[in-house]
């Protein structure tokens, strides 16, 4: 197993320019994470989904759209990038978060100049 | 109030040493508790799960005290490779993961 993928690892964009963050996981799980950490900071929760389909706000999520349109894929997509969302993105999966582990990948390095 | 607090760090220990990190918590009605490692730069990992009950795996024991909203990790027998930053993680029952700030432990030789 993968486990948790995610590309690109890094990218640098200019203001107001477009992208998406790809998420992916071979685990089945329903639950899906996306969250951003700032230097020297905790991590902050952009958006979540609970299965394809369905996915809702998290504590941080203007700036940000996503979809799950598959169990396996959960991507985020930044409009109109700005500098305060230079930041690490980091995607995870749960099988069930009220009692198991969420696995994390490996991050994405954005920084937005 | 944040949610979840822990001990600002960073801590500097001798290899060997037997360290202790707190982390409180605001939720009584939190359900899961975890503590996890990052090192730098890379992903945060799984270390333990915390029980009711406390738990131990090899050198860490891992405490929660539900009254107190208190969860506690203490290493025993320090390594160099045990330096990372340590995060509390609280779920409250449901998909809300909430993270702690991190403390940073530096092991030194």
């Amino acid at each position: 197993n993968a486990g948790v993928t995610q590309t690109p690892k890094f990218r640098i964009l200019k203001i107001g320019q477009s992208m998406t963050l790809q998420c992916a996981q071979d685990m089945n799980h329903n639950y899906m994470y996306w969250y951003r950490q700032d230097p020297g900071m905790g991590l902050k929760l952009i958006y979540y989904s609970v299965g394809a389909g369905i996915t809702d706000k998290g504590e941080v999520p203007n700036g940000y759209n996503v979809s799950r349109s598959t169990t396996e894929d959960f991507p985020l997509r930044l409009e109109l990038a700005a500098p305060s969302q230079t930041s690490v993105y980091f995607c995870a999966s749960s099988s069930d978060p009220n009692y198991n582990e969420q696995f994390f990948g490996p991050g994405t390095r954005l920084t937005v100049l | 109030r944040k949610e979840v607090e822990q001990d600002p760090g960073p801590f500097n220990v001798p290899e060997g040493a037997t360290v202790a990190f707190n982390c409180t918590y605001s939720n009584s009605a939190s359900q899961s508790f975890f503590w996890y490692r990052q090192d730098c730069r890379k992903e945060p990992k799984l270390l333990m799960s915390v029980y009711s009950s406390g738990n131990e795996d090899g050198r860490f024991t891992a405490q929660l005290n539900r009254a107190s909203q208190y969860i506690s990790l203490l290493i025993r027998d320090s390594k160099l490779s045990d330096s990372a930053t340590y995060l509390c993680v609280v779920n409250d029952y449901g998909q809300n993961f909430v993270f702690g700030p991190g403390t940073r432990l530096s092991v030194l030789p």
